[in-house]
């Protein structure tokens, strides 16, 4: 059975920094590419970035380039969100997802999220 | 970036009935590899999303036959033939044809 565990959220200052981990099990890690996606209260939806299966190719939303890092350690089977200069705006649920299946386009497994508060 | 725009954003309907949710996208979703990728996924109250279909058409695993996706281009649309209590929630589509990803604003699903 596939597992994502996030963990890593909490309350953080404006201009502040966090680190989301997200165990994975159940599946070959480094066969599948992962991304986080998050959802501020009451918000919808909103991709983040993601990784390739080897690590080799990472991809940012607009919003968190250049603040936020996407990496993995394959042998440890897990996935990180390094997240810098923390805004307000950041404020959300923070979600681990991997792709359905190769070539999908599509996430078909999710953590339950970490939720991210940013505030003074 | 690809938009994502969805309609209705609220659809009320009556239990056993069909529901349509529509997506349009700013630009075509074909793919340089000849695949379309547009998903569609639910998120329940208080849940993570969920996977119901992807590349336009195909289900995921263990979603029920009554939900289907059609469309191309730039025009998809999630139907629901009979809609059940448990469909109640937010559905979103998402584009995976360009990074970066991008989603529609999703459209609440309530039952009348």
């Amino acid at each position: 059975e596939v597992q994502l565990l996030e963990s890593g959220g909490g309350l953080v200052q404006p201009g502040g920094s966090l680190r989301l981990s997200c165990g994975a099990s159940g599946f070959t890690f480094s066969d599948y590419a992962m991304a986080w996606v998050r959802q501020a209260p009451g918000k919808g939806l909103e991709w983040v970035a993601a990784i390739s299966g080897s690590g080799g190719s990472t991809y940012y939303a607009d919003s968190v380039k250049g603040r936020f890092t996407i990496s993995r350690d394959n042998s440890e089977n897990t996935l990180y969100l390094q997240m810098n200069s923390l805004r307000a705006e950041d404020t959300a649920a923070h979600y681990c997802a991997r792709a359905a299946s190769y070539g999908s386009g599509s996430y078909g497994y999710w953590g339950q999220g970490t939720l991210v508060t940013v505030s003074s | 970036d690809i938009v994502m725009t969805q309609t209705p954003l609220s659809s009320p309907v009556t239990l056993g009935q069909p529901a349509s949710i529509s997506c349009r996208s700013s630009q075509s979703l074909v793919h340089s590899d000849g695949n379309t990728y547009l998903s569609w996924l639910q998120q329940r109250p208080g849940q993570p999303p969920r996977l119901l279909i992807y590349k336009i058409s195909n289900r995921f695993s263990g979603v029920p036959d009554r939900f289907s996706g059609s469309g191309a281009g730039t025009d998809f649309t999630l139907k629901i033939s009979r809609v059940e209590a448990e469909d109640v929630g937010v559905y979103y589509c998402l584009q995976g044809t360009q990074f970066p990803y991008t989603f529609g604003q999703g459209t609440k699903l309530e039952i009348k």
